[in-house]
C-alpha cells in the first residue's frame, strides 16, 4: 500500500520564478491538504482540495494556489517567488470529509529554496 | 482561533525513563487532538489521536496521550524511552467544525543513551 510521494525531493529556485510541486495521495484517500514548514517551526496549512475544487485556505497570498485531479493527486503552484518562501512543504492526504476525526497522513516533503 | 502551546523546546531523558512531552490547546467546541512524530528530513508520521471516549488515548511504538479537559492538555507520554525516540513531537488540534489542523511549534525529545 503506497503511502503518500511527493515530488521533487529538492528544488532550488531563484526570487520572481514560479514552482509547481506535486503529491500522489495515499490509496483510498480522497483529500489533499498542503502544509508549508519553515525551519525550526510546525507546520502551516496552506489550503485543502476536495472534489477537485479548494474547500478551505489558511493565512497565505494568492501566489500560492493549487489543483487537484480527478485521480486525486494534486499540484501546489507558487508564483514570484521569495527568499520567505523557502520551506518544507508537506502534502497530507485523508479520507473526507469526516467533520474533522480523519486523520492526515503526510509525505516527505520537498524542500524548496530560494535564493 | 485555534492554538496550540508546546512549552517546552527540548526535553531531555535518559533510556529507559519514562518521558512526558506537553501540549495545550484552545479552540472552539470539542477538540480533536493528534501528535505527529518528525525525524530528520522526513515528513510527520501519526502517533495517535483523541476524538472522543476514554481520555487515556494508546498509539504507535508504545506511545501515549491522556486527554484533560480541564486543563485543555493532551500530554504524549512512554513508560520507558528509547534512543531512537529522539525525533521532533508536533501536537495538533482542530475543532469539530472540521477546521483544519493547527499545529504547536514542535518540542525536540533527546533520549540520552
Amino acid at each position: 500500500d503506497a503511502g503518500v510521494t511527493q515530488s521533487p525531493t529538492h528544488l532550488i529556485k531563484t526570487r520572481g520564478q514560479q514552482v509547481t510541486l506535486r503529491c500522489s495521495p495515499k490509496s483510498g484517500h480522497d483529500t489533499v491538504s498542503w502544509y508549508q514548514q519553515a525551519l525550526g517551526q510546525g507546520p502551516q496549512f496552506i489550503f485543502q482540495y476536495y472534489e477537485e475544487e479548494e474547500r478551505q485556505r489558511g493565512n497565505f497570498p494568492d501566489r500560492f494556489s493549487g489543483h487537484q485531479f480527478p485521480n486525486y493527486s494534486s499540484e501546489l503552484n507558487v508564483n514570484a517567488l521569495l527568499l520567505g518562501d523557502s520551506a518544507l512543504y508537506l502534502c497530507a492526504s485523508s479520507l473526507g470529509p469526516s467533520g474533522g476525526t480523519d486523520t492526515q497522513y503526510f509525505g516527505p516533503g520537498t524542500r524548496l529554496t530560494v535564493l | 482561533a485555534q492554538s496550540v502551546a508546546q512549552p517546552e523546546d527540548q526535553v531531555n531523558v535518559a533510556e529507559g525513563n519514562p518521558l512526558t512531552v506537553k501540549c495545550t490547546y484552545s479552540v472552539s467546541g470539542n477538540p480533536y487532538l493528534f501528535w505527529y512524530v518528525q525525524y530528520p528530513n522526513r515528513g510527520l508520521q501519526f502517533l495517535l489521536k483523541y476524538i472522543t471516549g476514554d481520555n487515556l488515548v494508546k498509539g504507535s511504538y508504545g506511545f501515549e496521550a491522556e486527554f484533560n479537559k480541564s486543563q485543555t492538555s493532551f500530554h504524549l507520554k512512554k513508560p520507558s524511552a528509547l534512543v531512537s525516540d529522539s525525533a521532533l513531537y508536533f501536537c495538533a488540534v482542530r475543532d469539530n467544525y472540521g477546521q483544519n489542523f493547527v499545529f504547536g511549534p514542535g518540542t525536540r525529545l533527546s533520549v540520552l543513551p
